[in-house]
């Protein structure tokens, strides 16, 4: 089992919908998460972060997490085209040492349909 | 304030050469880290320095080295560059106050 899943996709939503992007992690005792937007050709980006559990907004994105059910997600409200691009799930598991390594699923691609 | 810096940009190496990644960061960043993507195999960490003077390996470090020169720079050494290592690779830093790490641009390696 990975210990950081995403469904790779890809995931096709028409604009203006709400995309929905899902993480499962392996490790009960990760602390800190992590969605990434990547662009074709560029570097991770940094979206949002979320450490406990419940609903994250900020703008268009709300991170959620579940540490019950070792779940975390992220939804795009009002998809753009310019939102196009692969989103990176990361966890992490403490805050010191090797603890403090970020995780990566293997992303899931999105493509916003105008 | 550049963030994370990377050089080269692009770098094509005949099997058997030799290069540094350089990397440099002006956030203040204690940890830095070392990954490289390949198609369906996601980021994975090569090495990483949790301070200064330290580092430590990560999942495939074998035929990489690395130097934390201080606190800003972090480069990733290739002794015998092979085709395996053809990737893309990424510095990145983490902050001590939100943990949150950035990654610099990238430097895109071919091994022929």
């Amino acid at each position: 089992q990975k210990e950081v899943e995403q469904n790779s996709g890809p995931l096709s939503v028409p604009e203006g919908a709400i995309a929905s992007l899902n993480c499962t992690y392996s490790d009960r005792g990760s602390q800190s998460f992590f969605w990434y937007r990547q662009y074709s050709g560029k570097s991770p980006e940094l979206i949002m972060s979320i450490y406990s559990n419940g609903d994250k907004e900020d703008g268009r994105f709300t991170a959620q997490l579940n540490k019950a059910s070792q779940y975390v997600s992220l939804l795009i409200r009002d998809s753009q085209p310019s939102d196009s691009a692969t989103y990176l799930c990361a966890v992490r598991r403490g805050a010191s040492g090797s603890a403090r390594q970020l995780t990566f699923g293997s992303g899931t691609q999105l493509t916003v349909l105008p | 304030n550049a963030g994370v810096t990377q050089t080269p940009k692009f770098q094509v190496l005949k099997t058997g050469q030799s290069m540094t990644l350089q990397c440099a960061q002006d956030m203040n960043h204690n940890s830095m880290y070392w990954y490289r993507q390949d198609p369906g195999m996601g980021l994975r960490l090569i090495y990483y320095s949790a301070s200064e003077g330290t580092t430590d390996k990560g999942e495939v470090p074998n035929g990489y080295n690395v130097s934390r020169l201080n606190k800003r720079e972090f480069s990733l050494r290739l002794e015998s560059a092979a085709p395996s290592q053809t990737s893309v690779y990424f510095c990145a830093g983490t902050g001590t106050v939100t943990h949150e790490q950035y990654f610099g641009p990238g430097t895109r390696l071919t091994v022929t």
